[in-house]
């Protein structure tokens, strides 16, 4: 099976750039997406195909990889940012999705 | 706009069978194009895929479950389903439906919280 591992908790100043990590040897292989997820609502994604935004999404937000680690970068974050990303990436078996657990990000 | 919805009891008693059914509405589940999946979400926890269906009924399961999930789909409806067998406190969760496409998942459900529970 794979793995993707997330930091529990980041934190941000507002106005400030933060970047989120995510780790899995089948990042190696597969491209990572990146969803955000405020409390009580569903996901929604925010990147997708490493580096790609999907219309709608604020362009603060960019993705990145680098060996077997993705990143989601909020560049100037804003309040309304605060929520937890979730990323992921198929699995080694190439079939199935594996998640990370999630960071929960505060913008301060 | 691509639009899916979970529906189904919200209690389920332990060792019985959760069933949920996930309504979509603009698109096609049969279009081909699309994994239509399940993705269950733990109080408190990260998310997890269950699997999928896809064009003609082929399958894929997340292994931790594959021996209790049985996805399937009625494309007269524009439905597809979840059922998960002899299931405990452990499976209690907020279950999403999404359609996925090239790895990710570009519409989701609302969710459904399915608490097991006698």
């Amino acid at each position: 099976s794979s793995e993707l591992t997330q930091d529990p908790a980041v934190s941000v100043a507002l106005g400030q750039t933060v970047r989120i990590t995510c780790r899995g040897d089948s990042l190696k292989n597969y491209h990572a997406s990146w969803y955000q997820q405020r409390p009580g609502q569903a996901p929604v994604l925010v990147i997708y195909g490493e580096d790609s935004r999907p219309s709608g999404i604020p362009d603060r937000f960019s993705g990145s990889r680098s060996g077997n680690t993705a990143s989601l970068t909020i560049t100037g974050a804003q309040a309304e940012d605060e929520a937890d990303y979730h990323c992921s990436s198929r699995d080694n078996s190439g079939i199935g999705v594996v998640f990370g657990g999630g960071t929960k990000l505060t913008v301060l | 706009q691509v639009q899916l919805q979970e529906s189904g009891p919200g209690q389920v008693k332990p060792s019985q069978t959760l069933s949920l059914t996930c309504t979509v509405s603009g698109d096609s589940i049969s279009s081909g194009f699309y994994y239509w999946t399940w993705i269950r979400q733990r109080p408190g926890k990260g998310l997890e895929w269950i699997g999928y269906t896809f064009q003609s009924g082929t399958t894929g399961y997340n292994p931790s479950l594959k021996s209790r999930v049985t996805i399937s789909q009625d494309t007269s409806k524009n439905q597809f389903y979840l059922k998960l067998t002899s299931v405990t406190s452990a499976d209690t969760a907020v279950y999403f439906c999404a359609r996925e496409v090239l790895q990710f998942f570009d519409f989701w459900g609302q969710g459904a919280l399915v608490t097991v529970s006698s």
